[in-house]
């Protein structure tokens, strides 16, 4: 089944300790990003990447890191996590060719940081 | 910088009533896209719209794009209640960096 995973889906944390989110994708999608959900603000673009070791910055990036060491995966590394990052993650993939940058999401991934 | 505004924000409607949810976009883009969420769900992707003129239909809704008005509306027709979620309207760069923005959601409520 073509699809992008999020781990974990829910995580509680405090302030400061490093956490990671972990996405794979299997549909072999050259693109992929991360947003951030927050009421009232719609979905913003923290990073994104067109392919291996290509990545740049998206609306908010601020606080984030990405890497894209293979072509499958992208996680988003928060190194020290502060209160204002509480939020709905999701991670998406895309073809993004000449046809289409239609997007693939990911479930979610609720991050609580106290 | 690319901005997205969808409006209305909020939109509840009686089953069978059809309505318009309207996107603006704040410079050139020629791909469009439009999404829907489920309350506590992912998005899954809607319609994908690809140049000017272009119609899509999907059952009770169809999605049009004016790239020239930089204006793609979401038509409902004879709403149920099975449509209540929050839609939302994409654009995406293409043309030096490949950033993707999303406009704020459109809350739709059907009540029977």
């Amino acid at each position: 089944e073509a699809q992008v995973t999020q781990n974990p889906r829910y995580l509680i944390t405090v302030t400061g300790k490093k956490l990671t989110v972990t996405c794979s994708q299997n549909m072999n999608h050259e693109y992929m990003s991360w947003y951030r959900q927050d009421p009232g603000l719609g979905l913003r673009q923290i990073y994104y990447s067109m392919n291996v070791e290509v990545t740049d910055k998206g609306d908010v990036p601020e606080g984030y890191k990405v890497s894209r060491k293979e072509k499958r995966n992208f996680p988003l590394i928060l190194e020290s996590p502060s209160p204002n990052q509480t939020s709905l993650y999701f991670c998406a993939s895309s073809p993004w060719d000449k046809n289409t940058g239609e997007l693939f999401f990911g479930e979610g991934s609720r991050l609580t940081v106290l | 910088e690319l901005k997205v505004e969808q409006n209305p924000l909020f939109l509840s409607m009686q089953e069978g009533k059809n309505y318009t949810i309207y996107c603006n976009y704040s410079t050139t883009s020629d791909r469009l896209y439009w999404y829907r969420q489920d309350p506590g769900k992912s998005l899954e992707s809607l319609f994908v719209l690809l140049s000017n003129g272009a119609v899509k239909q999907e059952g009770r809704l169809m999605a049009s794009l004016d790239t020239k008005a930089r204006l793609s509306t979401l038509h409902i027709t004879a709403a149920v209640h099975d449509l209540s979620a929050t839609y939302f309207c994409a654009v995406d760069s293409t043309s030096g960096t490949y950033k993707y923005i999303f406009g704020t959601g459109t809350r739709l409520k059907v009540l029977a």
